[in-house]
């Protein structure tokens, strides 16, 4: 069945540093999103990207969809401790050729030393 | 304020004992979902909804009961038939029932097995 897959499961960085995170899905996809998890909270809506190769930017984080669409990343620029948290991909899940529900990527936790 | 609320925050069951979750939007959502997570998991869809009186299986869904006999309103029923119900549970909407829509959540309900 169809999957989405994150890299690496769990990075831990020193403040300053930066920090990415790769999604890849076993089928293209008509777009991506990206949600943040705060630890002990809830998913939360980052951004979609929708265009082969698009690259958007939200301050220090830089998403990005690859040319095939089936793959993405996340880039943090200089982390903070605000940055923690787990950082989930999701993706359409195509049944028949309806796209009505999102498939999750397995996730990255994000942690920061001070 | 517009939102998803969930409650209880926190719930205890016993061996044997059916409880329900419940989730309530007034985002005006067409879609609602509920999720299972558990600890350094990812999210895993139980059943969703694209319409009121219309719900369907998601990849988890044995064990658990849902209606939607309302558009804000979307509960879960966890029975004593799901063996392994110790989770956190997240249920979210959106606007519309397709992937490329993003997924507002909820808080959040912690269940443990007393």
């Amino acid at each position: 069945g169809q999957q989405v897959m994150q890299i690496p499961q769990y990075q831990h960085v020193q403040e300053g540093e930066d920090f990415t995170t790769y999604c890849n899905s076993s089928t293209t996809l008509s777009n991506i999103q990206w949600y943040k998890q705060r630890p002990g909270g809830h998913p939360v809506f980052l951004i979609q990207l929708v265009k082969s190769g698009e690259v958007k930017k939200q301050k220090r984080l830089t998403f990005q969809f690859g040319e095939a669409k089936k793959n993405s990343s996340l880039h943090i620029t200089a982390t903070q401790t605000t940055d923690v948290g787990t950082y989930f991909c999701a993706g359409p899940a195509r049944y028949g050729g309806a796209t009505n529900k999102l498939i999750f990527g397995t996730g990255t936790l994000l942690a920061v030393q001070p | 304020d517009g939102g998803i609320t969930q409650s209880p925050k926190y719930l205890f069951r016993k061996e044997g004992q059916n409880v329900t979750l419940s989730c309530e939007q007034n985002l005006n959502h067409d879609a609602m979902y509920w999720y299972r997570q558990d600890p350094g998991q990812g999210l895993r869809l139980i059943y969703y909804s694209q319409i009121v009186n219309d719900f369907q299986k998601g990849d988890i869904a044995e064990g658990y009961s849902v209606s939607r006999e309302k558009k804000e309103s979307f509960p879960l029923t966890v029975t004593s038939a799901q063996k392994n119900p110790t989770a956190f549970y997240l249920c979210a909407s959106s606007t519309r029932g397709q992937g490329n829509q993003p997924q507002h959540f909820g808080d959040g309900t912690r269940l443990s097995i007393l």
